[in-house]
């Protein structure tokens, strides 16, 4: 079983549409979670983070389920610039607690049409 | 802003020939990791370094990788005898709390 899987998409929107993305992760160790957007041949960035409450950033609204394991992004109001790919990220801690390192889903590809 | 720089953007080599792919993390982090994206896949682990020394990597890091972080600020990765599969974008990363940064990427192509 793959540890982060992501719906590969390609979601083709207009503008002003609601997106949602998925996302689910195999390792109960899991302790972060992020949405990082690619741009085409660009390295990674970090759109946000997500917690257990849920969180709001403008438009970007993400949530996690621990129980499921299941992490989700929903984009309102899309614009053509929010067309990239966006990969669900796991971090998961080393024994005894220090940094670990990130585990990327392959990502959604999103392309947003006037 | 602070950011993570590499160099170069873009390298093309020989199979068998020796890679060094260089990156500045930003200063007051403590965590590096090297990540690489095969063209249309997904961004994956390489290894992390800590304290001057790997903490943990993955089953792609094999004998022909090598990382140092030689003078303190610069941190590189080796590929003593490449192959036409490490073909692709070399990321570095530096962590804060459990933030990554990324670099700009190094296209490796292998020829």
């Amino acid at each position: 079983r793959k540890e982060v899987e992501q719906d590969p998409g390609p979601f083709n929107v207009p503008e002003g549409a609601t997106v949602a993305f998925n996302c689910t992760y195999s390792n109960s160790a899991s302790q972060s979670f992020f949405w990082y957007r690619q741009d085409c041949r660009k390295e990674p960035k970090l759109l946000m983070s997500v917690y257990s409450s849920g969180n709001e950033d403008g438009r970007f609204t993400a949530q996690l389920n621990r129980a499921s394991q299941y992490i989700s992004l929903l984009i309102r109001d899309s614009k053509l610039s929010d067309s990239a790919t966006y990969l669900c990220v796991v971090n998961v801690m080393n024994y005894g607690g220090s940094q670990g390192n990130l585990i990327f889903g392959k990502g959604t590809k999103l392309s947003v049409k006037p | 802003e602070p950011e993570v720089t590499q160099t170069p953007s873009h390298q093309v080599t020989q199979m068998g020939q020796e890679v060094i792919l260089r990156c500045v993390p930003i200063s007051n982090h403590l965590y590096f990791y090297w990540y690489r994206q095969i063209l249309g896949q997904k961004v994956e682990f390489l290894v992390s370094f800590y304290n001057n020394e790997i903490s943990e990597k993955s089953e792609i890091f094999d004998d022909q990788f090598s990382v140092e972080r030689p003078d303190g600020s610069n941190f590189t990765l080796k590929i003593r005898s490449t192959k036409l599969e490490d073909s692709a974008m070399y990321f570095c990363a530096s962590i804060r709390d459990t933030e990554a940064f990324f670099g700009q990427g190094t296209r490796l192509t292998v020829v």
